[in-house]
């Protein structure tokens, strides 16, 4: 069966400071990634996703980058954090079937609170 | 450009009460994929259910049931006989074939009262 493995699930930074986060994801190749962000009590905002190694979308424009070194890893990093960046961000996958878009699947979240 | 809007920011039933979730959704494809998700306060989103635009049968899992109207442009969600152990907050998505993207609303938290 399929597993996504995100961590770490807190996280406390300094303003200025770096960020990565992590996320990785058994039982399935080739799948597509994602990293969503929620502010608190507000929605989820799609930050970035990839379909293939190497290759990125971002959707906002922010303090923030994602990398995919491999198949099943995605990492979202700041080389330096703002106050703005606090929040719980979540790492999901699916996979697509001639063309058809199946459900995302998610990871247990981090929570970011950048002081 | 793709939409969701859950206009119900939050909502309080006491327990055992039936309680409907709305969803309204915008997409210029006529071929596209609707879910519903669940985030307890854990924060993990529980996948619900999947629907494609070219199925507008409405669908009952135990207490749960969806309706479908493209029409209207909607698809709601129903809790029969709520319990408290549904208090979570809702999301609803919409994903256009093709585009990989999951576009969800503002989510609608429901709280059920003992």
């Amino acid at each position: 069966s399929q597993t996504i493995h995100q961590w770490p699930a807190t996280l406390v930074q300094p303003v200025g400071s770096p960020l990565s986060l992590e996320c990785t994801v058994e039982g399935t190749s080739n799948p597509n990634l994602y990293w969503y962000r929620q502010a608190a009590g507000r929605g989820l905002q799609l930050l970035f996703y990839s379909v293939g190694i190497g290759q990125i979308s971002s959707e906002v424009p922010q303090n923030l980058s994602a990398s995919r070194p491999q198949d099943r890893q995605f990492i979202l990093s700041s080389k330096k954090l703002l106050l703005s960046d606090s929040g719980f961000y979540l790492c999901a996958w699916s996979v697509t079937r001639t063309g058809s878009s199946t459900e995302a699947f998610f990871g247990q979240g981090t929570r970011l609170t950048v002081v | 450009a793709q939409k969701v809007t859950q206009a119900q920011t939050e909502i309080s039933v006491v327990e055992k009460e039936d309680v409907t979730l709305d969803c309204v959704y915008e997409t210029r494809d006529t071929t596209y994929y609707l879910f519903w998700y669940k985030q307890p306060p854990s924060g993990e989103l529980v996948f619900l259910i999947r629907r494609n635009s070219f199925d507008e049968q409405n669908e009952i899992s135990g207490r749960y049931s969806w309706n479908f109207q493209k029409s209207t442009s909607s698809f709601n969600f129903t809790i029969t006989a709520s319990q408290v152990v549904d208090s979570a907050v809702y999301f609803c998505a919409l994903s256009e074939a093709g585009t990989y993207k999951y576009i969800f609303g503002t989510g609608t938290r429901l709280k059920v009262l003992a």
